[in-house]
């Protein structure tokens, strides 16, 4: 099946850094989410875009949707020992109500 | 409030016993999923339910079945285990005007020996 390109795959960081992080693919799509999943949860929704160029902000988390539609962003300011998980973008195409196409995640780590 | 909750936690099955993954959402939602995680492939929709009374396949439905029971339930069912469905299995939720941001319950890890 069909998945987004979301690099990196792992982020090894000091805390107090900044992160940053993406997803890109082939297709447009109309809808992009940011979801964190810590070990043993299920994962939990960050951000949410709906509009293309848009930039939204949750706490120390950035997102913005990718002008062309293909891509979207995430970035995090000053990390805490508690941003480590693994971050997964998810997109809704134009031709779905109910279908995400997600991401295989990017693992943060705090350097110790 | 407890959102989606999901039962049993953990299980362990041998080959081609049967067996009913439970999800039960206090939000309201009308729309509820089933999703299977394995490692470095993200999340795959295996069933969704868009509303009370309907069911579709998602991206991996072959050796699932699904029961929406009412709007709050939403059963997933393997008939024959089989090893290639080890796996953690979501359940989540949305409501109708924001069908797009989903709400997850906790997982079932499933081994299938």
């Amino acid at each position: 099946g069909q998945q987004l390109n979301q690099s990196p795959q792992s982020m090894f960081i000091q805390e107090g850094e900044d992160v940053s992080m993406n997803c890109t693919s082939s297709s447009i799509f109309n809808t992009w989410l940011w979801y964190k999943q810590d070990p043993g949860e299920g994962p939990v929704l960050l951000i949410a875009l709906y509009k293309a160029g848009e930039l939204t902000s949750n706490g120390r988390l950035t997102a913005q949707f990718g002008i062309t539609r293909k891509d979207s962003f995430l970035n995090i300011s000053a990390s805490i020992p508690s941003d480590v998980g693994i971050y997964f973008c998810a997109g809704l195409r134009p031709d779905s109500n109910y279908q995400l196409i997600w991401g295989a995640g990017t693992k943060l780590i705090i350097k110790p | 409030n407890a959102g989606v909750t999901q039962t049993p936690k953990f299980q362990v099955l041998k080959t081609g016993q049967s067996m009913t993954l439970q999800c039960a959402q206090d939000m309201n939602h009308n729309s509820m999923y089933w999703y299977r995680q394995d490692p470095g492939m993200g999340l795959r929709l295996i069933y969704y339910s868009a509303s009370e009374g309907t069911t579709d396949k998602g991206e991996v439905p072959n050796g699932y079945n699904v029961s929406r029971l009412n709007k709050r339930e939403f059963s997933l069912r393997l008939e024959s285990a089989a090893p290639s469905q080890t796996s953690v299995y979501f359940c989540a939720s949305s409501s109708r005007g924001s069908s797009y941001e989903q709400y997850f319950g906790p997982g079932t890890r499933l081994t299938v020996t």
